[in-house]
């Protein structure tokens, strides 16, 4: 397993903008996810986007790859309160032990 | 599916005692998980089981630390005995094997863990 890092580690925003957060990663993956945490919750599940894939998309969820640079952005369009929360991103590389990164905060303000 | 159950939500208590968090994953997964989260190391794998078999372990921080898995709807974390540095999030998560690695995770809501 391997670990990505978010960047920034803190984001805020206003209501309505959009929201980026990248992802980077050391070695070569089969696969990428990104998590969403809820302050005082668990993880949920958001989007995985396969090495062969550059981009995915689902609802308001954008997410790119480049294997070449081994990063990985997603971008949340059109940003509610609700969405605040943190964002983590796991690289897969043949293990089933996944292993998160620190996340980044995102913050929307009403 | 009620999604991975943990129990107890919160528990506190004083230094040298036993903790035993519980957790019951998702039917038909073939694979469980206990993470621990805290604000200095973020999240940390401890231990995954496939098949209720623990396959590694090497997150496992002490020996006060041990998991069990008696049968595919549950399993254990216990710490004996716990410590103030122990305090922390415990979560499990659970995943179907579906014959490709990293499938995504099924959390549960967690155990927030405080030792006094």
């Amino acid at each position: 397993s391997q670990q990505g890092e978010e960047d920034p580690q803190a984001l805020s925003i206003q209501e309505g903008e959009n929201a980026t957060m990248n992802c980077s990663y050391k070695t070569s993956i089969n696969n990428l996810q990104w998590y969403r945490q809820n302050s005082g919750r668990g993880l949920v599940h958001l989007i995985l986007i396969r090495s062969n894939e550059r981009e995915k998309h689902s609802g308001r969820l954008r997410v790119t790859l480049d294997t070449s640079k081994k990063s990985s952005s997603l971008l949340i369009t059109a940003s509610r309160a609700a969405d605040t929360a943190s964002y983590f991103c796991v690289a897969g590389a043949g293990s089933y032990q996944l292993t998160f990164g620190k996340g980044t905060k995102l913050s929307v303000i009403p | 599916d009620a999604g991975v159950i943990q129990s107890p939500r919160h528990e506190v208590t004083e230094m040298g005692q036993e903790v035993t968090l519980r957790c019951k994953p998702i039917s038909g997964h073939d694979y469980l998980f206990w993470y621990r989260q805290t604000m200095m190391r973020g999240l940390e794998l401890l231990i995954y089981f496939n098949n209720n078999v623990p396959i590694d372990d090497s997150g496992m921080p002490e020996d006060r630390f041990s998991a069990k898995m008696p049968n595919a709807s549950f399993s254990t974390l216990k710490i004996q005995p716990s410590e103030p540095r122990d305090s922390a999030v415990y979560f499990c998560a659970s995943s179907q094997d579906r014959g490709a690695t990293n499938e995504k995770l099924f959390f549960g809501s967690g155990t927030q863990l405080s030792v006094l």
